[in-house]
């Protein structure tokens, strides 16, 4: 299993530029998250998919960010037009449903997407 | 609202000691999930530990250990004989659960920084 998949590992682009980060859920995975990792706020949710479909967004920060996953396989994560304050750590995480009424399961995330905006 | 807190920010042990991480948690859900992940020098978060709220049994992994007091709301992880390789960020997270499914989306501690010394 090669696990979750992101890409690019880094990138460093200027202020004003779009941004374009990709993420390849664990195949079988029905939830695909997207986590930003900062040292002022730590990690933070911003938004969620199940079966591709967005659930939660409320974590996005404006409405320069935006998500999509056409289909189970592959999301993005577009910032347009991307500020120095959205540097940081980006990551992808994918989950089972797990079993039960109740059930929940372990995320497992990818390496991350270290952002730069300069 | 639900909140993880992890008081420690860094820990410093020298090789073989054992050491405590402690974790907080806050929520209103009879119904929950704690996580503990490692995020290691290299970046990524690795999953380490998943537990209900309905099992306070405690848990042993070879050197790790994780100690869960629901009339303390905390979640412990206890590292045995630690070890330079031990050296990472650890995080606590909660995930919320709903009555017909889960939402797996995970709320983060701020992370506590362990430094083991040769």
């Amino acid at each position: 299993d090669a696990g979750v998949i992101q890409s690019p590992r880094h990138e460093v682009t200027e202020m004003g530029q779009e941004v374009t980060l990709r993420c390849k859920p664990i195949s079988g995975h029905d939830y695909l998250f997207w986590y930003r990792q900062t040292m002022m706020r730590g990690l933070e949710l911003l938004i969620y998919f199940n079966n591709n479909v967005p659930i939660d967004d409320s974590g996005m920060p404006e409405d320069r960010f935006s998500a999509k996953m056409p289909n189970a396989s592959f999301s993005t994560l577009k910032i347009q037009p991307s500020e120095p304050r959205d540097s940081a750590v980006y990551f992808c995480a994918s989950s089972t449903p797990g079993t039960g009424i109740y059930g929940n399961t372990e995320a497992f995330f990818g390496q991350g997407t270290r952002l730069t905006v300069v | 609202a639900q909140k993880v807190t992890q008081a420690q920010t860094e820990i410093s042990v020298v090789e073989k000691e054992d050491v405590t991480l402690d974790c907080v948690y806050e929520t209103r859900d009879t119904t929950y999930y704690l996580f503990w992940y490692k995020q290691p020098p290299s970046g990524e978060l690795v999953f380490l530990i998943r537990r209900n709220s309905f099992d306070e049994q405690n848990e042993i992994s070879g050197r790790y250990s994780w100690n869960f007091q629901k009339s303390t709301s905390s979640f412990n992880f206890t590292i045995t004989a630690s070890q330079v390789v031990d050296s990472a960020v650890y995080f606590c997270a909660l995930s919320e659960a709903r009555y017909g499914g889960a939402t797996n989306k995970l709320i983060f501690g701020t992370g506590t920084l362990l430094a083991v010394q040769p």
